[in-house]
């Protein structure tokens, strides 16, 4: 079973910022927490990871709380086009096998 | 940006048939993945290859799956006499050294008559 736990779905208005949050109360040192997303059914999209200091990229930013056990996927302006599924994610990062367990995710819709 | 592509895009398969399906990795990653996606589900994992060899592999991947790196750039997963439940979006990831995060493919729809 998946380590986290989403809301089912949520709403954002075009131009605004996205706030996704993510629990993952069980999480162990070497985890970290990755965000991807899925597009209608198109692969997963990687989109952002990290282990314990906040994390941005071009994409989106990862806000993590001084705990671990919990942490909010920021996308700044969202856009229609992000509408999508997203998942966080708790996988080791040096594991060799290192398999991903998607849970159910966060279904968002940007709406005009 | 290198991708992961993967091939055919949709297979259509009577029941009781082998396929396989391939994926060529980004050419310098190590460390490959199959997931699928059965519809309206969530996306579950496979099994996980490295070293030329299977490092972990789930429930799901029974004596039915096999997976193979034939060459220096495809990995193929093959499945054996398959079955209408096997119907599903199958996902190629690939991921490199360290702490690297994975990558998906756009995934090969397999439709079981």
């Amino acid at each position: 079973d998946a380590k986290t736990t989403q809301p089912p779905s949520m709403d954002c208005a075009e131009g605004r910022a996205a706030n996704l949050p993510c629990n993952h109360s069980t999480i162990s040192g070497n985890e970290y927490v990755y965000w991807y997303r899925q597009i209608h059914s198109q692969g997963p999209q990687y989109i952002i990871h990290g282990l314990k200091n906040n994390e941005t990229n071009e994409m989106a930013s990862l806000i993590i709380t001084e705990d671990r056990k919990s942490s909010t996927l920021i996308l700044p302006h969202a856009t229609l086009r992000d509408t999508a599924v997203y998942y966080c994610i708790v996988s080791p990062g040096y594991n060799q096998g290192g398999k991903l367990i998607f849970g159910q995710g966060t279904e968002l819709s940007v709406k005009p | 940006e290198p991708e992961v592509t993967q091939t055919p895009s949709h297979q259509v398969t009577q029941m009781g048939q082998e396929v396989i399906l391939r994926c060529v990795p980004i050419s310098n990653h190590l460390y490959f993945y199959w997931y699928r996606q059965i519809l309206g589900q969530k996306v579950e994992f496979l099994v996980s290859f490295y070293n030329n060899e299977i490092s972990e592999k789930s429930e799901i991947f029974d004596d039915q799956f096999s997976v193979e790196r034939p060459d220096g750039s495809n990995f193929t997963l093959k499945i054996r006499s398959t079955k209408l439940e096997d119907s599903a979006m199958y996902f190629c990831a690939s991921r490199g050294q360290g702490v690297q995060p994975q990558h998906f493919g756009d995934g090969t729809r397999l439709s079981i008559l």
